[in-house]
């Protein structure tokens, strides 16, 4: 069964760092570009970054970049999202999504969404 | 960016009916664009990609079309699962643009 795992969410104050984990299973995670999908509180989606099936290429929303970094390993079929400097505007669920190829693609499967709060 | 608009907002349907969505892109996206399904506290889930292809899973009663700037999603008869919102999104060029979602509920 193909599946997403995202762990590393919580509270933390503005200004303050996460690290974002997401493990894959299921299928060849080294053949696919990987996606950050994240949702606001009663909001819509907004795209926030992906990486292409080597990691050798990222891809960042505005709003994100500078400040959040995403990579990969390979060997551990894992997807990181590198969080500084968040702020409250930065509160909402994040998704790990795998793409539907290694890169420019829609997704195909979704991760249950780890929460992340940006509060003092 | 790429601007995804979508209509209407809220669509109250009952079951049995046919309603149809409509995505528009700010520049042409050839056919680069994907419709998703969200229901309340659960990730999205894809239906169609490349604006008319089915994923797989996804029953025969959705429906997508169009290409360039406007796009459709069709659900040719309603059942009690479909109530849910209902996102576009582009993946022709970075940024990725979702539009602001359609939310159907019941009439």
């Amino acid at each position: 069964e193909v599946q997403l795992l995202e762990s590393g969410g919580g509270l933390v104050q503005p200004g303050g760092s996460l690290r974002l984990s997401c493990a894959a299973s299921g299928f060849t995670f080294s053949s696919y570009a990987m996606t950050w999908v994240r949702q606001a509180p009663g909001k819509g989606l907004e795209w926030v970054s992906s990486i292409t099936d080597s990691g050798d290429t990222t891809y960042y929303a505005d709003s994100v970049k500078g400040r959040f970094t995403i990579s990969r390993d390979n060997s551990k079929s894992t997807l990181y999202l590198q969080m500084n400097n968040l702020r409250a505007e930065d509160t909402a669920i994040y998704y790990c999504t795998k793409d539907l190829g290694v890169t420019y693609d829609a997704v195909d499967i979704w991760g249950q969404g780890t929460m992340v709060t940006v509060s003092s | 960016d790429i601007q995804m608009t979508q209509s209407p907002s809220t669509l109250s349907a009952s079951v049995g009916d046919r309603v149809t969505i409509t995505c528009r892109a700010s520049q042409s996206i050839s056919r680069w664009l994907a419709w998703y399904q969200q229901k309340p506290g659960k990730a999205p889930k894809l239906l169609i990609y490349k604006a008319s292809n089915l994923e797989s899973g996804v029953p025969s009663r959705f429906s997508g079309s169009g290409s360039g700037t406007e796009f459709t999603l069709t659900i040719s008869s309603l059942q009690p699962d479909d109530f849910a919102t209902y996102y576009c999104q582009q993946y022709d060029s970075y940024p990725f643009t979702f539009g602001p979602g359609t939310k159907m509920d019941i009439k």
